[in-house]
């Protein structure tokens, strides 16, 4: 079956530091990956999508994500985190078999920031 | 400019009633989908309307749930005989087509069902 996985729930970092979240999917082509942030009591914002071309893509705020094909992977980047990233992180997928597009999403990767 | 526009943005109410939930889409957008969010499944897809196409209801988790979308623009999510199992945070949004068009959200409406 077609999923998405973010095996972290929660990462802490420190103010600075870098970031990596991790995202893997499971489908046997190429799907259209998107990264949404989450603060508390709000909707989803984009922060990236990748569709095709160059597999390191920009987003917003200064993340980047980079797309392996080898690994079905899609992992977000930050090189240096400030104390207002704190959110949650949605990994999502739209895969084209589904023919209404909806975003298949992770469970999520809380973000703490020590200051 | 007017992003996804979600009403009430909280609804508190009692088991057994029925609810709905509003959602206005960005202006121009003609995909509009719904999700849930909740604890223990994440974030669910619920229902997609694209144009005048019929909808794709394949995500409803019961027929106590509906949803239309009138003149190609605002939809109503229904929530009959609510159970508690329906609290949650149901969240709407658009885009302006299909595949990889990215999908604009609103803030959602939080549902508590006593």
């Amino acid at each position: 079956a077609q999923s998405v996985t973010q095996p972290d729930i929660h990462i802490t970092v420190s103010e600075g530091a870098s970031l990596e979240l991790r995202c893997n999917y499971s489908y046997g082509a190429t799907p259209y990956l998107f990264w949404y942030v989450q603060s508390p009591g709000q909707g989803l914002q984009l922060l990236l999508k990748y569709f095709s071309g160059d597999t390191l893509v920009q987003g917003i705020k200064g993340f980047e994500a980079e797309f392996k094909r080898s690994q079905s992977s899609f992992n977000l980047r930050k090189p240096s985190v400030h104390w207002s990233d704190a959110a949650e992180y949605f990994c999502a997928v739209v895969f084209s078999g589904a023919g209404s597009y909806q975003l298949t999403f992770g469970k999520g990767t809380k973000l703490s920031v020590i200051p | 400019g007017a992003g996804v526009s979600q009403s009430p943005s909280n609804k508190v109410t009692e088991k057994g009633k029925d609810v709905e939930l509003r959602c206005d889409p960005i202006s121009g957008h003609t995909a509009l989908y719904w999700y849930r969010q909740s604890l223990g499944q994440g974030l669910e897809f619920l229902i997609y309307f694209q144009g005048n196409s019929a909808p794709d209801k394949s995500g409803l988790p019961s027929d106590r749930f509906s949803a239309e979308r009138t003149g190609g623009s605002v939809s109503t999510l229904t929530i009959q005989r609510t159970q508690q199992e329906d609290s949650a945070v149901y969240l709407c949004a658009s885009s302006l087509g299909q595949g990889s068009q990215p999908q604009h959200f609103g803030d959602g409406t939080r549902l508590s069902i006593l």
